[in-house]
C-alpha cells in the first residue's frame, strides 16, 4: 500500500492564482482531513470528511474549497492565494470508530505564495 | 478555553532524564486519546493510543485523567533521539462531531 500520498511536494504561487492540492489514499478509509502548518505552530483543521459526498467545515475553512467525489480522493482547492497561505499542507486519513482513529498523514506540501 | 492545550515548552533535559508533559482537552465525550511525534515539519506519526486509564509501551507511558480533563505522556531514560515535537489529540467524540483538533505541541530537546 502507498498509503496516503500527496502533489506536488512544494508549490509557488503568486498571490491571486488558484490552485489545487491532490490527497489520495489506499486504505479505503472514510475518514479524510486537511491541516495546515504554519511555523512554530501545530496542526489546524480545515476541512474534512467523514465519507464520500460528506465534507465539512474544521477550524479554519476560510479560503479553500474541498470535495469529496470518491473514498480515495480528497483534493484541497485554494480559490484566490494570499501570502497568509504560505504554509505546510498536510492530508491525513483514518476509519472512524473507537479503535480506528489513528490518523496516517501524507508526507505533506510545502507551499508558498508571493 | 482552547479544545486542546498543551504547553509549547521547549523542554530542555539531559539524556537519561524523565521529562513529562500534559495535554489538557475541552471536550469531556472524547473516548480515546492519541499523541503523535513530530520530527522537524515532517509528517505527524502516532507514538501511542490511550482508550482507558493509560497505556505504557517501552520508555513511553501515557496516562488519561478523566475528572480533570488532561491526559499525560512520560518518557524515561530520554535519548537524544526523542528530541522532537509532541502532539495531543483527542479522538472522535460521540457526539455529531468528527472534527480531530490537535494540540499545537510540546517541542522536546534532548541534550547530550
Amino acid at each position: 500500500n502507498a498509503g496516503v500520498t500527496q502533489t506536488p511536494k512544494f508549490q509557488v504561487l503568486k498571490t491571486g492564482q488558484s490552485m489545487t492540492l491532490q490527497c489520495a489514499q489506499d486504505m479505503n478509509h472514510e475518514y479524510m482531513s486537511w491541516y495546515r502548518q504554519d511555523p512554530g505552530m501545530g496542526l489546524r483543521l480545515i476541512h474534512y470528511s467523514v465519507g464520500a459526498g460528506i465534507t465539512d467545515q474544521g477550524e479554519v475553512p476560510n479560503g479553500y474549497n474541498v470535495s469529496r467525489s470518491t473514498t480515495e480522493d480528497f483534493p484541497l482547492r485554494l480559490l484566490s492565494a494570499a501570502p497568509s497561505q504560505t504554509s505546510v499542507y498536510f492530508c491525513a486519513s483514518s476509519n472512524p470508530g473507537l479503535a480506528g482513529d489513528e490518523q496516517y498523514f501524507g508526507p505533506g506540501t510545502r507551499l508558498t505564495v508571493t | 478555553r482552547k479544545e486542546v492545550e498543551q504547553d509549547p515548552g521547549p523542554f530542555n533535559v539531559p539524556e537519561g532524564a524523565t521529562v513529562a508533559f500534559n495535554c489538557t482537552y475541552s471536550n469531556s465525550a472524547s473516548q480515546s486519546f492519541f499523541w503523535y511525534r513530530q520530527d522537524c515539519r515532517k509528517e505527524p506519526k502516532l507514538l501511542m493510543s490511550v482508550y482507558s486509564s493509560g497505556n505504557e509501551d517501552g520508555r513511553f507511558t501515557a496516562q488519561l485523567n478523566r475528572a480533570s480533563q488532561y491526559i499525560s505522556l512520560l518518557i524515561r531514560d530520554s535519548k537524544l533521539s526523542d528530541s522532537a515535537t509532541y502532539l495531543c489529540v483527542p479522538g472522535a467524540q460521540m457526539d455529531s462531531s468528527y472534527k480531530l483538533i490537535f494540540g499545537s505541541g510540546t517541542r522536546l530537546l534532548v541534550r547530550p
